[in-house]
């Protein structure tokens, strides 16, 4: 299957400063990715459509000046955690699908743990 | 708005033996597409088998098959023979045809599998 390449795993920041996450898909272009976001024993709840060239799209109640999400190329997308806050602390997870095919399924990047101390 | 509902939030089954994990939803779409996610302790998410709601015939993938109940709006995952790899948390997910790709997941179950 395609994959999704999520960098960094794991990262610890202090309250006030901004986090950046990649998200990449390494054998397939993605013209579009999602950013999602998973409280402890929870679901996945989705974030935002990141969108290649254009702004991106978010859900309902995300705050889109502390989630600004980049596409700028067809293989990346950003999610930058802006003045980090504790209660920012999650995982983080990114998807894309296989643009134009009749693949339904979407690829999911390793997931990033955001720690806020 | 789309919603998924998975009403255990945990199931236990001994190694060998079958599971049944619930799903429903509710859509007025025609055109969609229904998954069901596994996510181990590495918290990667992994596709364990997919239904075509245009397809009458059940999904399956070697142990895994779903009863998909288009009327009922019904999603169920049975695992066969399960295995101590099986033990993880599972994500009913749904996706609107016509070229969305957002998925709406539910809450999920974690399957406990016991030697």
């Amino acid at each position: 299957g395609a994959v999704v390449s999520q960098h960094p795993s794991r990262v610890i920041c202090k309250s006030g400063t901004s986090v950046k996450i990649e998200c990449r898909s390494l054998d397939f272009q993605a013209t579009t990715m999602f950013w999602y976001r998973q409280f402890p024993k929870q679901s996945l709840m989705l974030m935002a459509t990141s969108n290649e060239g254009s702004k991106a799209t978010y859900e309902q109640g995300v705050e889109k000046d502390k989630f600004l999400i980049n596409h700028a190329s067809l293989t990346l997308s950003t999610l930058t955690v802006t003045s980090a806050h504790p209660e920012d602390s999650s995982f983080y997870i990114c998807s894309a699908k296989i643009p134009r095919t009749a693949n339904t399924e979407a690829f999911f990047g390793q997931g990033t743990r955001l720690t806020v101390v | 708005a789309q919603t998924v509902t998975q009403s255990q939030p945990e199931m236990s089954v001994q190694e060998a033996e079958t599971v049944t994990l619930s799903c429903t939803y509710d859509t007025s779409e025609s055109d969609y597409y229904l998954f069901w996610y596994k996510q181990p302790p590495s918290r990667q998410m992994i596709l364990v088998i997919r239904q075509e709601a245009y397809k009458q015939q059940n999904a399956t993938e070697n142990r895994f098959s779903v009863n998909f109940q288009k009327a009922a709006k019904s999603f169920s995952l049975k695992i066969s023979d399960s295995q101590l790899g099986d033990a993880a948390m599972y994500f009913c997910a749904y996706r609107r045809g016509g070229g969305s790709e957002k998925l709406v997941f539910g809450k999920g179950t974690k399957l406990t599998v016991n030697p």
